[in-house]
């Protein structure tokens, strides 16, 4: 089945403890990207990656890192979380031809404590 | 700044009635335009798009009307059907993706 995949679901933590969120997609996709959702604010993106090796910031950056070194797999690293962090995470994978109808993973809520 | 507003959080409709979700923007850049649909404890799912050089698009009981003048684009869904009820994001682009803040649509038996 095709399939963006996101660990964990949930995760509850506290402030400076580095954690990282994997996201994974089966269906060969060049581009990744992560969101955050807010109340209010809807989706905003944190970083995307456009092929391996190929990564940039999104509207929201601060605070998060990410890599691409295999082209399935695009994880989110908190190194130092703190409660402004707190959100539901998205990350999504489409072909680069159609870069904007991307496919979404089920979402990681996050709380810091 | 919010450069894609959907100004109405929530919409409550009667099955079978027509449902129709708006949402506006401010860039006049934006050049390709999307709708996502969101279920509780599910990703958004890719529902419907338009190309700014057209008007509207229709997928079965879904229709997107783009009026350019006036920035603003409309979801239309006939009739509305319970599975329908879920949280409508907006989308634009002209190169980056601005989603919009979503409105949670209700439809009643």
């Amino acid at each position: 089945e095709a399939q963006v995949t996101q660990n964990p679901r949930y995760l509850i933590t506290v402030t400076g403890k580095k954690l990282t969120v994997t996201c994974s997609q089966n269906m060969n996709h060049e581009y990744m990207s992560w969101y955050r959702q807010d109340p209010g604010l809807g989706l905003r993106q944190i970083y995307y990656s456009m092929n391996v090796e190929v990564t940039d910031k999104g509207d929201v950056p601060e605070g998060y890192k990410v890599s691409r070194k295999e082209k399935r797999n695009f994880p989110l690293i908190l190194e130092s979380p703190s409660p402004n962090q707190t959100s539901l995470y998205f990350c999504a994978s489409s072909p680069r031809r159609h870069a904007n109808e991307q496919f979404f993973g089920p979402g990681t809520r996050l709380t810091v404590l | 700044d919010q450069q894609v507003k959907q100004n109405s959080p929530s919409l409550s409709v009667q099955e079978g009635r027509i449902s129709i979700l708006n949402c506006d923007y401010t860039n006049s850049m934006f050049d390709y335009f999307l709708w996502y649909k969101k279920y509780p404890a599910e990703g958004p799912t890719f529902l419907i798009s338009i190309s700014s050089i057209k008007d509207k698009n229709e997928d079965g009981r879904f229709t997107v009307f783009l009026n350019k003048s006036a920035k603003h684009l409309s979801l239309h869904i006939v009739p509305s059907q319970p599975g329908d009820s879920a949280v409508y994001f907006c989308a634009a682009t002209g190169g980056k993706l601005i989603f919009g803040q979503g409105t949670e649509l209700s439809v009643k038996p």
